[in-house]
């Protein structure tokens, strides 16, 4: 079955800690995304990625770092940086990037709560 | 700039009821891209429809339809005769350079 698998589905934070999120595709999908979704509101793009060690800011960058060392992953470290990481974090990927065609598919989510 | 605008937060209807859910967008590129995704309770995205912006052509598929305007930047989405599997959270995406969601609308329908 091809799809987008995110682990844990459940992640708690102690305050000063790092903590990285995994996403993990096998669509063969070239394009990677993360964004963060708080009550209410839609989502927010993190970073993305269009290749393989190459990836660019989103509009809420700051605290978060990524990497692209396969093509079938794109984890996520939430750093010590990111005062308000308490949200539901989403990653997608698409075949091509966002501002074509392409349509972005959505993994289930990891919920990152501080403790 | 690219804006996105879904107006209703939450539509309440008893089951059968039909729901529209609106979508106002903004950008100044001449091609673009629209979306619907639903969010149902267990939190994953799940992609429902894509149109062009040289695609005016209005959809139905089973009981959703889409009717895209151009000259009113609008994008609506109705779902017929609505079942309690209905309900989820509603997001209106606009992708031109970059994809950007609209705040969402959350509907909930009663048995």
């Amino acid at each position: 079955d091809g799809g987008i698998t995110q682990s844990p589905k459940y992640l708690f934070r102690k305050e000063g800690q790092n903590v990285t999120l995994s996403c993990e595709q096998n669509l063969n999908h070239d394009a990677m995304y993360w964004y963060r979704q708080d009550p209410g509101q839609g989502l927010r793009l993190i970073y993305y990625s269009q290749i393989v060690n190459d990836f660019q800011k989103g509009d809420i960058a700051e605290g978060y770092s990524v990497s692209r060392e396969k093509k079938e992953s794109f984890p996520l470290t939430v750093t010590s940086a990111q005062k308000n990481p308490t949200a539901f974090y989403l990653c997608a990927s698409s075949k091509g990037l966002a501002g074509t065609e392409e349509t972005q598919y959505f993994g289930p989510g990891t919920r990152l709560l501080v403790l | 700039a690219q804006k996105v605008t879904q107006a209703q937060t939450e539509i309440s209807v008893v089951e059968k009821e039909d729901v529209t859910l609106d979508c106002v967008y903004e950008t100044r590129d001449t091609t673009y891209y629209l979306f619907w995704y639903k969010q149902p309770p267990s939190g994953e995205l799940v992609f429902l429809i894509r149109r062009n912006s040289f695609d005016e052509q209005n959809e139905i598929s089973g009981r959703y339809s889409w009717n895209f305007q151009k000259s009113t930047s609008s994008f609506n989405f109705t779902i017929t005769a609505s079942q309690v599997v209905d309900s989820a959270v509603y997001f209106c995406a606009l992708s031109d350079y970059k994809l950007s969601f609209g705040a969402g609308t959350t509907v909930t329908v009663r048995a």
